[in-house]
């Protein structure tokens, strides 16, 4: 069980085009999910929290017009990254809390953007 | 404010040989939760062991062993006998158990290459 998938799993496009990041929670309903990015060779850094039916909580330094996410049902939560560019490219990570446990988190196997 | 050290960039050990991974932790928290997580090469997150601050047992699972010691803020991580799978980065996290402080704050993370 805590099942969390991400789509796609890998993804090159184009400077200026958007990107669009699905991550589902399996078999588990999510109130919370939370999106983190790591750059090459260093660690995850959380970019913003999304709870089900509200706006999500960015953290610091963290553009909330860039990084548009949604978390419009217990088990989808999505990340657009608009007007990419170059430095964008990343490791996009998910990670999913059930309802009710506050403790755990289930993570997503991520999602490699390149943007050329 | 919440942070986690791990002073060990990368480590080398020989097939076989024990290693010791090291993670100090800072909070405010009088009651936090602690993590250890294996991320190959794939790149998907494992979880490996979470420890709450009340239960300062150490714990042992296979060859994995997991030291708490909450006088010095340290939770490090033992594998004995290492194998070549057990080639990855390391990440220790610590998380706040107040409801609303669900934030994951991870380690740098520690690079283990294991030489066959």
């Amino acid at each position: 069980g805590a099942v969390v998938s991400q789509h796609p799993s890998r993804v090159i496009c184009k400077s200026g085009t958007s990107v669009k990041i699905e991550c589902r929670s399996l078999d588990f309903q999510a109130t919370t999910m939370f999106w983190y990015r790591q750059f090459p060779k260093q660690s995850l850094m959380l970019m913003a929290t999304s709870n089900e039916g509200s706006k999500a909580t960015y953290e610091q330094g963290v553009e909330k017009d860039k990084f548009l996410i949604n978390h419009a049902s217990l088990t989808l939560s999505t990340l657009t990254v608009t007007s990419a560019h170059p430095e964008d490219s990343s490791f996009y990570i998910c990670s999913a809390r059930e309802q009710g446990n506050y403790n755990e988190q289930f993570f997503g196997p991520g999602t490699r953007l390149t943007v050329l | 404010a919440q942070k986690v050290t791990q002073a060990q960039t990368e480590i080398s050990v020989v097939e076989k040989e024990d290693v010791t991974l090291d993670c100090v932790y800072e909070t405010r928290d009088t009651t936090y939760y602690l993590f250890w997580y294996k991320q190959p090469p794939s790149g998907e997150l494992v979880f490996l062991i979470r420890r709450n601050s009340f239960d300062e047992q150490n714990e042992i699972s296979g060859r994995y062993s997991w030291n708490f010691q909450k006088s010095t803020s340290s939770f490090n991580f033992t594998i004995t006998a290492s194998q070549v799978v057990d080639s990855a980065v390391y990440f220790c996290a610590l998380k706040g158990s107040n409801f609303g402080n669900e934030k994951l704050t991870f380690g740098t993370g520690t690079r283990l290459t294991i030489i066959p």
